[in-house]
Formats: C-alpha cells, structure tokens, sequence
C-alpha cells in the first residue's frame, strides 16, 4: 500500500539544525511531489514547502526561504527537509505529504506519521 | 500572497444534521486549485477534495466541495460521528497556503 515513513522525534537546541526523511514505498516516486507541512503544538496547519520528485524544482515558503532546505533521493524514494538556525517557535509536528503535483505544487493525497521536532535550550 | 479565511470558527451540530463550510480568498484561485482536509486530534490531515469539487479516494458521497474565485464551500450532508474535527481549506497555487480552520464539534 500507498505510505510514507518519517524518521522520529527530535530534539535539538536553539541555532541547531534538523534533517527530518520520509521515506515513500507502493507507488512510483518520481511520478509525485513530497510537499512539506507543519503544526505547531494547538495551531493549525502550516505550508513549509514542495520538491518534485520527477525534477528537484523546489518551491518554498517565503517566512522560511534561507532555512529550510529539501531534497529527494530517487534510488531510495526518500525525501529530506533540513532546518537550520532553528528557534523555539520551530517546535512543531512535521509532516511529509505525497503531493499530486509532480511539476507544480498540489494536494496532498498521502501523508506522513508526522515527526515531533523540540526547540528546547 | 493569497490569504484564505474560514468561517465559522467553531461550528456545533447534532450527528444527522447538515454541515457548511465557508472558505474565502483574498485573491481569486487559480484553475480552483483549493483543497479541503481533515483532520481529527493526534492524526495527520486527510484529503477530502481536491480542485474545489473532486472527492479524494475513498472519500463518502456525503462530503461535497463547490465554489470557484474567491468562495468556497465545503458540505457534509449528514453528520456522523466520526465526522467531528477540524477542516482546513488550502490553496495550492503559486504559494500555497492554509486556512486557519473550522472545528466542527457535537453540540
């Protein structure tokens, strides 16, 4: 079946950086996006960013341009997103989403366990 | 930047009884390029409907997008229990975004 699987909880310090995979199985992965979504604890959701698998084209969030960073290995169908410069109000859950659109962004159809990320001195 | 409100902010109904959902841009959406999710405590969200009107796989018939430009609308044609959570609308155009949510609750 059709999933996708993030590395666990983090914990880092304020300034530090975290690099958070998502690894996707059941469909092929270079025909998709992985877009990129996050929650912090009581808010809603919030759009960090999108790569296409078929191509690498990014498209980040302007409040996040300079810090986040994603990637994609094809051979592993793995997908990254790395944070730096991280600050308290970064803690959050981070999910990945398959993204129906493989050249532009889309909707998510497919999402992530979420990853925990703590911003803790 | 388009920026999308939800309306009401907290909505109660009884299971059974017919639920809408408002979505309003701040600028027209391109090619209806809105979506709607779900999402219930401690999960991750779940397409429902994707270009304004398309139901996900999987998803109900009772769950149904309209709208187009700046006014959307999300309907649940009689509530079951396990309908009661929060939904989110998102605009996946050239700088997608989400709304800030409509907590629909069991009154």
């Amino acid at each position: 079946q059709v999933q996708l699987v993030q590395s666990g909880a983090e914990v880092k310090k304020p300034g530090a950086s975290v690099k958070v995979s998502c690894k996707a199985s059941g469909y092929t992965f270079t025909s998709y996006g992985i877009s990129w979504v996050r929650q912090a604890p009581g808010q809603g959701l919030e759009w960090m960013g999108w790569i296409s698998a078929y191509n690498g084209n990014t498209n980040y969030a302007q409040k996040l341009q300079g810090r986040v960073t994603m990637t994609t290995d094809t051979s592993t169908s793995t997908a990254y997103m790395e944070l730096r410069s991280l600050r308290s109000d970064d803690t959050a859950v981070y999910y990945c989403a398959r993204d129906k659109g493989p050249v532009v962004p889309a909707a998510m159809d497919v999402w992530g366990q979420g990853t925990t990320v703590t911003v803790s001195s | 930047e388009i920026v999308l409100t939800q309306s009401p902010g907290t909505l109660s109904l009884s299971p059974g009884e017919r639920a809408t959902l408002s979505c309003r841009a701040s600028q027209s959406v391109s090619s209806s390029y809105l979506a709607w999710y779900q999402q219930k405590p401690g999960q991750a969200p779940r397409l429902l409907i994707y270009g304004a009107s398309s139901r996900a796989t999987g998803i109900p018939d009772r769950f149904s997008g309209s709208g187009s430009g700046t006014d959307f609308t999300l309907t649940i044609s009689r509530l079951e229990p396990e309908d009661f959570a929060v939904y989110y609308c998102q605009q996946y155009g050239s700088s997608p975004g989400f709304g800030p949510g409509t907590k629909v609750d069991i009154k």
